[in-house]
C-alpha cells in the first residue's frame, strides 16, 4: 500500500500557485519523496523528488518539513495544462525500488 | 529529450488470445518496469526487471504474464490467454539509477479484451 496521504481533490485559479500537500509520517530516513502527475490517461510524468532539502526545478518546488513527515508540491503559476492527478510517492528501498501509486490528488486549474 | 516508447498504442484482442506489448526504454537505462491501470483505478506495479531477470513481481503478475528483453533494446510484456479483466492501460518505465533515479514512463498501450 502507498505510504502517503493526499487530499482527493483540489482546485486553483489559473496563474496562481497550486500547493499540493502530502503526509508521509512513516517515512524512513533513507526514503525519498517523489512527485509524479498523470494527465488524463497518459503515462505518469516525473515532476520532482527530494530527500530532506527543499528542491526546485523548472516545473515545481518541493518543500519537505524538517521532520520529513510531510511535504508540499508547489506549482508557482498554474496553467490549464497542469490539470492532472498528482501523486506523492515515498520510494521504497526494496529490491526493485519500484514506485507504488496511491489515489493521488486530482488538481483542477480553473480559467 | 529521450523517451520511453511503447507499441502498439491500442490493441483489441479476443479473450483467450496471446498479446505482446513492446517497449523501447531509454538507451542508457538499466532498470525496467511494467505497470497497468484499469480504467478509473490506480496505477499498479506489475514487475521489475534488471540484469536480464525479474527482480520483483506483484501478486498480479502470475503465470499468465512474462517479460523479456530479447535483443538489448526492446522490453516486452507477454500476456497469455487474455481475460476480460486484462483490459487496461499498460505502462512501461525505465530508470538509469535504481535507488535515486526517476522512473520515466511511456505513453502506454491500451489493451481491450473482447
Amino acid at each position: 500500500d502507498a505510504k502517503t496521504t493526499q487530499p482527493p481533490s483540489m482546485d486553483c485559479a489559473e496563474g496562481r500557485a497550486a500547493n499540493l500537500p502530502c503526509n508521509h509520517s512513516t517515512i524512513s530516513g533513507n526514503e525519498y519523496v517523489y512527485w509524479y502527475r498523470q494527465i488524463h490517461s497518459q503515462g505518469p510524468q516525473y515532476i520532482i523528488h527530494g530527500l530532506k532539502n527543499n528542491e526546485t526545478n523548472e516545473m515545481a518546488s518541493l518543500i519537505i518539513t524538517e521532520d520529513r513527515k510531510s511535504s508540499t508540491l508547489i506549482l508557482p503559476h498554474a496553467t490549464l495544462r497542469d490539470t492532472a492527478v498528482y501523486y506523492c510517492i515515498v520510494r521504497g528501498m526494496d529490491s526493485s525500488y519500484k514506485l507504488i501509486f496511491g489515489s493521488g490528488t486530482r488538481l483542477l486549474v480553473r480559467p | 529529450e529521450p523517451e520511453v516508447t511503447q507499441t502498439p498504442s491500442h490493441q483489441v484482442t479476443q479473450m483467450g488470445q496471446e498479446v505482446i506489448l513492446r517497449c523501447v526504454p531509454i538507451s542508457n537505462h538499466l532498470y525496467f518496469y511494467w505497470y497497468r491501470q484499469i480504467l478509473g483505478q490506480k496505477v499498479e506495479f506489475l514487475v521489475s526487471f534488471y540484469n536480464n531477470e525479474i527482480s520483483e513481481k506483484s501478486e498480479i503478475f502470475d503465470d499468465q504474464f512474462s517479460v523479456e528483453r530479447p535483443d538489448g533494446s526492446n522490453f516486452t510484456l507477454k500476456i497469455r490467454s487474455t481475460k476480460l479483466e486484462d483490459s487496461a492501460m499498460y505502462f512501461c518505465a525505465s530508470c538509469r539509477i535504481m535507488n535515486t533515479g526517476e522512473l520515466f514512463f511511456g505513453e502506454g498501450s491500451r489493451l481491450t479484451v473482447l
